[in-house]
This record gives C-alpha cells, sequence and structure tokens, in this order.
C-alpha cells in the first residue's frame, strides 16, 4: 500500500538558517504530493502541493520538487523565522485511492 | 467563508458513551472525510465520503459511524467510546479526491476516561 516516510524532528534551528524537511514515498502509479503544517492548537493548512514529476510547489518562501526518480519531495525553506515553528506533514494521494496518506509529522522549533 | 466547522472542540467522554462530533462545510465540496490524529503517527483516515448517500470505510473504521445526508453535513459517531478513541479527530473536504488539497477544521480533541 501506499506510504509516506518523513524525519524524525524536533528540528530546532536558529532564525535565519535553512531548512530541509525530507520525505520519501511509496505509491502505485503517479501520486499527488502534498505538504501540510500545523501550528500549535490548529487544524491542518495546506502549505504547497506537486502533482507530477519534476513539478515545484512553493509558498511563503517554502519550496519542495517533485522527484519521481527517488520518490522524494523535501521540504526546503532559505531562511526560517520564529513564526515558522510548527509541525509539517508530507502527504500523497495516489490515483487509485480516495485518500490522503500522511507521514508521521515533523515538529520544527526556531528559536530566535 | 467559513470553510469546515467542527463541532465541539472539546469533549471528555466515559467509557462506554456515545456522542456525535459535528462536521459542516460551506464550500459545495462533495468529497469529506475524518481522521484521528495520534502522537507520532500522522494522521488516519476513519471514514469517507464522495457524496451525500455515498460513504466509506477508511484505514481506521472500528467503533465509529457516519452518515452523509446532505453535502454539507458529515458526522461521526461514536458508538460505544473507549479509552482507545482518545484522539484529535479531523474533518476534512475537498473539491475531489485527486490532485486537490483538502481543507481541514480545527479538530475535536476527544478524551475518554
Amino acid at each position: 500500500g501506499d506510504s509516506v516516510t518523513q524525519m524524525e524532528g524536533p528540528v530546532t534551528l536558529s532564525e535565519e538558517a535553512f531548512l530541509t524537511i525530507n520525505c520519501t514515498y511509496t505509491a502505485t502509479g503517479y501520486p499527488s504530493l502534498f505538504w501540510y503544517v500545523q501550528y500549535p492548537g490548529e487544524g491542518l493548512q495546506l502549505l504547497l502541493k506537486a502533482t507530477k514529476a519534476d513539478d515545484k510547489g512553493s509558498n511563503k518562501g517554502f519550496e519542495a520538487t517533485y522527484r519521481k526518480e527517488t520518490t522524494s519531495f523535501h521540504l526546503e525553506k532559505g531562511s526560517v523565522q520564529v513564526s515558522d515553528s510548527a509541525v509539517y506533514f508530507c502527504a500523497l494521494n495516489s490515483n487509485a485511492g480516495n485518500m490522503l496518506t500522511f507521514g508521521g509529522g515533523t515538529r520544527l522549533m526556531v528559536k530566535p | 467563508n467559513a470553510g469546515v466547522t467542527q463541532t465541539p472542540k472539546f469533549q471528555v467522554l466515559k467509557t462506554g458513551q456515545s456522542m456525535t462530533l459535528q462536521c459542516a462545510q460551506d464550500m459545495n465540496h462533495e468529497y469529506m472525510s475524518w481522521y484521528r490524529q495520534d502522537p507520532g503517527m500522522g494522521l488516519r483516515l476513519i471514514h469517507y465520503s464522495v457524496g451525500a448517500g455515498i460513504t466509506d470505510q477508511g484505514e481506521v473504521p472500528n467503533g465509529y459511524n457516519v452518515s452523509r445526508s446532505t453535502t454539507e453535513d458529515f458526522p461521526l459517531r461514536l458508538l460505544s467510546a473507549a479509552p482507545s478513541q482518545t484522539s484529535v479527530y479531523f474533518c476534512a473536504s475537498s473539491y475531489s479526491t485527486q490532485g486537490y488539497g483538502y481543507t481541514f477544521g480545527s479538530g475535536t480533541r476527544l478524551t475518554v476516561v
């Protein structure tokens, strides 16, 4: 079945540091890939998405590229802020499925 | 535009009690779903619906029941609460199951004692 693996956290960075959160997946066909962000006490918000190989999703300074050859969708940001502190979830939606499959989430903590 | 509205935000139940978690969306989305979030396990799908009158089981359906009588509403019923159902529950909706982002509600934190 489909699965998503994320690097375990927490990831602790200083403000303005470079961020990478790794995400790899297993799925049949050509899934759509997503990153969601969850701020404390809130629901998940869609951060960015990519629907086909080599697509780059971007939003709020975050980027992720759909790499089919390595089955990866790593999240990056060049300069993090304290306000980016949250839990980040990688997810996929396969062509054959009616559901999102989530990774376990990665907590990011940014210190001033 | 309210998006996805979940009620209640917090609930404490005794083992064996039943209750209904409410979910409503005002975006005319056909697809709605319920997830539970547990520490270190991401989100797991409980039940979903692709339109009014159509529901199906997800990954962890046991102990839960759903119905979809209107496009807007998708309630989740706990039939006989157990401590293992202590979790945070999220309702989500989408225009389609394929390729579109989901809109999530703010969640219901349920504790079963």
